[in-house]
């Protein structure tokens, strides 16, 4: 069993639209959750970083999590065109260590 | 400063040959770390550094590979040998490790070189 589950998609959306993506994980220790986006052919770029349980919110992001469940999401509101790419979502026991990373869902939002 | 930087972009190679790749990370940041990606999978650890020290490396990295970070600044991946399961784009990350500053967490991809192995 991987250490981190992400649904790899295609997600396709139509413009404006509200996106939710998720990640389940196995390991109870982990406490740093990361979301990062990916366009094709680039680097990751990191959208958000929580520490332990909750939301966090950030312009049209919001990022949530549950340990109890062992469970992350992502939402995008009024999504764009330009949100198009694929998200991994990442976490770890320890801040500024190793990182699991999920395998990565595609989106795509159409005009 | 410009973020992390990654030279070659592209690498082709003959199996068997050795190949080098280079990372210049953020200046300011301590910690380096190497990842692997395949199509359609996520970044897979390899190594990370906390200034010269090579603080873990995983199974992953074979003894065909290697890294280096000599003087705490850039750090270079070598594979000797390179095989056909070796093809792969090879993400360098950086980080302020240790800060309380939580404005500074999470690491900081550079663009990858994208190794192909004919």
């Amino acid at each position: 069993q991987k250490e981190v589950e992400q649904d790899p998609g295609p997600l396709s959306v139509p413009e404006g639209a509200i996106v939710s993506l998720n990640c389940t994980y196995s390991n109870s220790a982990f406490q740093y959750f990361m979301w990062y986006r990916q366009y094709s052919r680039k680097g990751p770029e990191l959208l958000m970083y929580t520490y332990s349980s909750g939301n966090k919110e950030d312009g049209r992001f919001t990022a949530q999590v549950d340990k109890s469940s062992k469970y992350i999401s992502l939402f995008i509101r009024d999504s764009q065109p330009s949100d198009s790419a694929t998200y991994l979502c990442a976490m770890s026991v320890y801040n500024f260590n190793k990182f699991y990373f999920g395998s990565g869902t595609k989106l795509n939002v159409k005009p | 400063d410009t973020g992390v930087s990654q030279d070659p972009r592209h690498k082709i190679t003959k199996r068997g040959q050795n190949v080098t790749f280079r990372c210049d990370p953020i200046s300011e940041h301590n910690r380096l770390y190497w990842y692997r990606q395949t199509l359609g999978q996520g970044p897979e650890f390899l190594t990370y550094f906390q200034n010269e020290a090579q603080l873990e490396k995983s199974r992953l990295l074979s003894d065909r590979f290697s890294a280096e970070r000599p003087k705490g600044s850039f750090s270079t991946l070598e594979i000797q040998r390179t095989e056909q399961g070796d093809s792969a784009m090879y993400l360098c990350a950086s980080s302020l490790g240790d800060t309380k500053d939580r404005a500074n967490y999470g690491y900081t991809f550079g663009s990858g070189t994208r190794l192909t192995v004919v």
